[in-house]
Parts: C-alpha cells; structure tokens; sequence
C-alpha cells in the first residue's frame, strides 16, 4: 500500500515551452502532497506545500507564477514548470501524505526535468 | 531556523556494520527519519523514530537518538552491496502536517 506515483518518469523539452508534472497517490488518498527539487548530489529542496482544495504553500524563493500546483483531488496534484529554462533541470520529486500518525510522507519515483 | 546535517560519504566493507550520523537543530522535533534513495530513484522510507524514544530496532537497522545532543544515528548490521545508496535524515515538528527538513544525503559505497 501507500504507493505514490508520478508522470513522465523524464522529459525533455525546449527552453520556453511548459511542463506539466503529475503526482497520484494510487491506493490512498492524500491529505496533503508536497514538491521537492533536487539538483545532482544534493538534498531534496521542497518547494510548496499543497492541500486538495486549496492554493498551494511555497516555499521562500520559489515563484509560484513559474512552478504552478494544482491540487484538484485527494489522489492527484499537478506541477507544470512554466516557460522552462535550462536552469529549471532538475530531478522533481512529489510526496503524498495523511495527516496524524507519523506524519509518514509517501514518495514518488521522481520525474527528470531536461530543458534545453 | 532548522538545519539538519550528515557526513557526506561512507564507505565500508561488505559485511562490516555501517553507521550514518546526523544532527539537527530544531528542539521541537517530533520525529525523525532516516530515507533510502537509490540512483535516479524517489526515497524510500527506511525506519522512523518519536522524539519521546532512544533507540529503535528493526532487522538490521538500530536508530540511536540522543535527544539532549540533537544527535542521530543509523547503523546497519552486516551490510550488503544493495545497501549502496544515499541517505537521507530527515526530521519533522510538531502538529498537523509539517513539512520534512532533509540533511544533503549520505553517499554510502560498499566495497567487496
């Protein structure tokens, strides 16, 4: 159980063109998803915060014009990289997870971002 | 504000015990975690452990908290080349759903 999953596992695309990044939570619905960043040999930077319903949490410095979540359901949340640069290439990760308990937070397999 | 912070690599001996170190600054931690990533894979939660708690056993992994220091620990008995990867400490305050502070990551080699 708890499975998190994401679409496209990579992509690549033109700088100036915009990429929509999905996160489902697949056997469980989530109370709350998150967006991380990670660059090579680095630790996952989380961007915003997003409950179902509501506007998303960023972080501080990230622009939410530039990285817009859509959070429409309990199993689904959406990134899409506006405008991409080849700056934005990274490694995106989502989690997925249910208020109380261990505040255990469920990952997803990570999408590679290409811009070039 | 709060920092969490790992050696950045380790390399043992197949076989040998391995034993990750972190520290973090946030006094209201509630729990802490110790996540697996594999190469160009997402996390994988490992084992977790409540601030109100010392140590923690799970097969081959015992987690070591030393509350007072801020100091956590992961140690992995008889470890394997499959247990190559990097990990991550994490840790979480208190309430509702808070977000997860990571440390960089440890790089762990094990060598034949």
């Amino acid at each position: 159980g708890a499975v998190v999953s994401q679409h496209p596992s990579w992509v690549i695309c033109k700088s100036g063109t915009s990429v929509k990044i999905e996160c489902r939570s697949l056997d469980f619905q989530a109370t709350t998803m998150f967006w991380y960043r990670q660059f090579p040999k680095q630790s996952l930077m989380l961007m915003a915060t997003s409950n179902e319903g509501s506007k998303a949490t960023y972080e501080q410095g990230v622009e939410k014009d530039k990285f817009l979540i859509n959070h429409a359901s309990l199993t689904l949340s959406t990134l899409t990289v506006t405008s991409a640069h080849p700056e934005d290439s990274s490694f995106y990760i989502c989690s997925a997870g249910v208020a109380g308990g261990n505040n255990e937070q469920f990952f997803g397999p990570g999408t590679r971002l290409t811009v070039l | 504000g709060e920092d969490v912070e790992q050696s950045l690599f380790l390399s043992v001996r197949e076989g040998d015990s391995s034993v990750i170190n972190c520290t973090y600054t946030d006094s209201s931690s509630t729990y802490l975690y110790w996540y697996k990533q594999e190469p160009g894979a997402g996390l994988q939660l490992l084992t977790y452990i409540f601030s109100n708690m010392d140590m923690k056993q799970d097969q081959r992994l015992t987690v070591l908290l030393n509350k007072k220091d801020k100091h956590l620990s992961l140690r992995i008995a008889d470890t394997q080349t499959g247990d190559s990867a990097i990990y991550f400490c994490a840790e979480s305050s208190t309430g509702g759903y808070n977000k997860l502070i990571f440390g960089a990551g440890t790089r762990l080699a094990v060598h034949p």
